[in-house]
């Protein structure tokens, strides 16, 4: 069974600073996704990746399959960017996802 | 184009008492997932469907049932609510198997008081 585990659990940062999250599996996947939620709000799909990297505006994701490790960097962070970032794994063939506990990520001006 | 819908967004219900969550795709996504959100815990699946008519059970099942009558809706029921229920329901869809994009609803937020 695949377990997901981010770190750290709670970020806090100033306006401007580079952030990381970090999210590591104990199976083998063929990708991973990077969730977020903002407070009392719904999930958005930010990236789904299998190898290498993906960028999107201010936000990139990298993932390494065979260290089982994926990060999410937010750079020139700001604070719309003040989130819960969720990353997440294949459960199997049934196509459903394993969550990570989450990174709450606060961006202070 | 809407995604993924959910009805209600929020509820309060007494012990004991009946509801349905609905959820409604317009992307005609084969795959469609009930799960819940807990405060310090990863979503938990609770139920899924890879069809029209089909239906499975998740990692939580206990105390829920679905329908997929029609391929764009799939419904949660809670037939006797407990407090152990109240929680934050997303649905999920996806075209397919392990590596698609998921899309989400806003979320149900329910209290079983």
């Amino acid at each position: 069974k695949n377990e997901v585990e981010q770190s750290p659990q709670n970020l806090t940062a100033q306006e401007g600073e580079f952030i990381t999250i970090n999210c590591s599996y104990s199976v083998g996947i063929s990708a991973l996704h990077w969730l977020q939620q903002h407070p009392g709000g719904g999930i958005v799909s930010l990236f789904m990746l299998s190898s290498g990297k993906k960028k999107h505006g201010r936000l990139i994701a990298t993932i390494n399959i065979q260290e089982k490790h994926s990060s999410l960097h937010i750079t020139a962070s700001h604070p719309r960017d003040s989130a819960v970032y969720i990353c997440a794994g294949p459960g199997g063939s049934q196509g459903n996802l394993i969550f990570g506990k989450g990174t709450k990520l606060s961006v202070k001006p | 184009n809407a995604g993924v819908t959910q009805t209600p967004k929020f509820r309060v219900l007494k012990t004991g008492q009946s509801m349905t969550l609905l959820c409604a795709q317009d992307m005609n996504h084969e795959y469609m997932y009930w799960y819940r959100q807990d405060p310090g815990m990863g979503l938990r699946l609770i139920h899924y469907s890879v069809g029209e008519g089909t239906t499975a059970k998740g990692e939580v099942p206990d105390g829920y049932n679905v329908s997929r009558l029609k391929k764009q809706n799939f419904l949660l029921g809670l037939e006797s609510a407990a407090p152990s229920q109240t929680s934050v329901y997303f649905c999920a869809s996806k075209l397919g198997g392990p590596n698609t994009e998921a899309f989400f609803g806003q979320g149900t937020r329910l209290t079983v008081v």
